[in-house]
């Protein structure tokens, strides 16, 4: 079945320095990828998302690309800020026209902290 | 704006109770979702509908029902709450398949539920 692996957390790092959070995925076909995050009491939302291979999915400063050969997505964003604080999720939804189709399959989260 | 709304919010209850968490959008949406959410182990689904009469079980549909009562409203039941149920519920939704290719989720609040 799919299944999303993300990098061990939580990760805490000072204002201004480069993130990197890693995202790995097994699924059949070509899959669309996204990164959700979740700020403190908030519901999930939207950051990025690659629909095919090579795509790079960017917002608010994120960049992310869809890697094949690697089977990879891993979130990076060059100069991280206090208010980036929250929980990102890697998630996978199946090729179109498999049984999986339409279900979002999430990694389990990590937690990031930004200090002043 | 189109929304997602849950309620309750926060529910302290206790084992064996019945419980209802309610799940309405605004946004149209022919799919919903429900999740749970544990710390460590990201979302896993619970219940999903691609239409009003068309209910599917996720991953974990054990000791838990639903009911789509119309397409803006999808309800999820806990027919004997028992703690290990305690945790984070959120509801989401999606376009149908004609109407969206990757299957982007809009996530509610979430509702903190305890069960002691």
């Amino acid at each position: 079945g799919n299944s999303v692996t993300q990098m061990e957390g939580p990760v805490t790092l000072s204002e201004e320095a480069f993130l990197t959070i890693n995202c790995t995925y097994t699924a059949t076909g070509y899959p669309s990828l996204f990164w959700y995050v979740q700020y403190p009491g908030e519901g999930l939302q939207l950051l990025l998302k690659a629909t095919k291979a090579d795509d790079k999915g960017s917002n608010k400063g994120f960049e992310a690309t869809y890697r094949k050969e690697t089977t990879s997505f891993h979130l990076e964003k060059g100069s991280v800020q206090v208010s980036d604080s929250a929980v990102y999720f890697c998630a996978l939804s199946a090729q179109a026209g498999g049984t999986s189709y339409g279900k979002l399959t999430f990694g389990q989260g990590t937690i990031l902290t930004v200090h002043p | 704006d189109a929304d997602v709304t849950q309620t309750p919010r926060n529910r302290i209850t206790k084992t064996g109770k019945r419980i209802m968490l309610e799940c309405s959008q605004t946004k149209g949406h022919d799919r919903m979702y429900w999740y749970r959410q544990d710390p460590g182990l990201g979302l896993r689904l619970i219940y999903y509908s691609f239409d009003v009469k068309d209910i599917n079980k996720g991953e974990i549909s054990d000791g838990y029902s639903v009911s789509r009562q119309a397409q803006a409203k999808f309800s999820l039941s806990l027919e004997s709450a028992i703690p290990n149920q305690t945790a984070l519920y959120f509801c989401a939704t999606s376009v149908g398949l004609a109407g969206g290719s990757y299957n982007e989720q809009f996530f509610g609040p979430g509702t903190r539920l305890t069960v002691l």
